[in-house]
């Protein structure tokens, strides 16, 4: 089944305690990015990706880090997670970039304490 | 400042009749648009996309219209469902290169039985 998956589903962490989230996809696209999602804001681009060890940053990328060393992963790190961290993240992955059509991931709930 | 907008948080229809959902954008560039479903507790999924070459695009009982000089779609659900209960995102993209699709905000779709 062709689908995007993230781990954990849920975490609650304290703030400055060092985080990933991990993203998998099984579809072989080169394009990954992520998301967040906050009540009222719509979902906002992170950190994207056009292939291995290709990353950029999307219109809210302070915080965060990326890597690419795979195609099919894309985890996402918080090296010093802040209380304005919490929110809902999703991963995404699409053959083509932009206008593609994107694959979402469940999405990831993250509270920072 | 918002480059897509949705400007109806929320929508409630009967079963049975016409669920129009609208997005307007600012940004002339765009020239593709897409509309995302989302269920609660799931990441979004693709639904129906135009290009700026069309006017209207048809999937079932999915139909998006799109008005260029106005810089408006809209997303027509006829007829509507109670399944079709969800939060619905208008994102728009540049096919000439640009890797950061811009969502909306979401219309919250309530239709009662």
């Amino acid at each position: 089944e062709a689908q995007v998956t993230q781990n954990p589903r849920y975490l609650i962490t304290v703030t400055g305690k060092k985080l990933t989230v991990t993203c998998s996809q099984n579809m072989n696209h080169e394009y990954m990015s992520w998301y967040r999602q906050d009540p009222g804001l719509g979902l906002r681009q992170i950190y994207y990706s056009m292939n291995v060890e290709v990353t950029d940053k999307g219109d809210v990328p302070e915080g965060y880090k990326v890597s690419r060393k795979e195609k099919r992963n894309f985890p996402l790190i918080l090296e010093s997670p802040s209380p304005n961290q919490t929110s809902l993240y999703f991963c995404a992955s699409s053959l083509l970039p932009g206008a593609g059509e994107q694959f979402f991931g469940p999405g990831t709930r993250l509270t920072v304490l | 400042d918002q480059q897509v907008k949705q400007n109806s948080p929320s929508l409630s229809v009967q079963e049975g009749r016409i669920s129009i959902l609208n997005c307007d954008y600012t940004n002339s560039m765009f020239d593709y648009f897409l509309w995302y479903k989302k269920y609660p507790a799931e990441g979004p999924t693709f639904l129906i996309s135009i290009s700026s070459i069309k006017d209207k695009n048809e999937d079932g009982r999915f139909t998006v219209f799109l008005n260029k000089s106005a810089k408006h779609l809209s997303l027509h659900i006829v007829p509507s469902q109670p399944g079709d209960s969800a939060v619905y995102f208008c994102a728009t993209a540049s096919s000439g290169g640009s890797y950061i699709p811009t969502f909306g905000r979401g219309t919250s779709l309530i239709v009662h039985p």
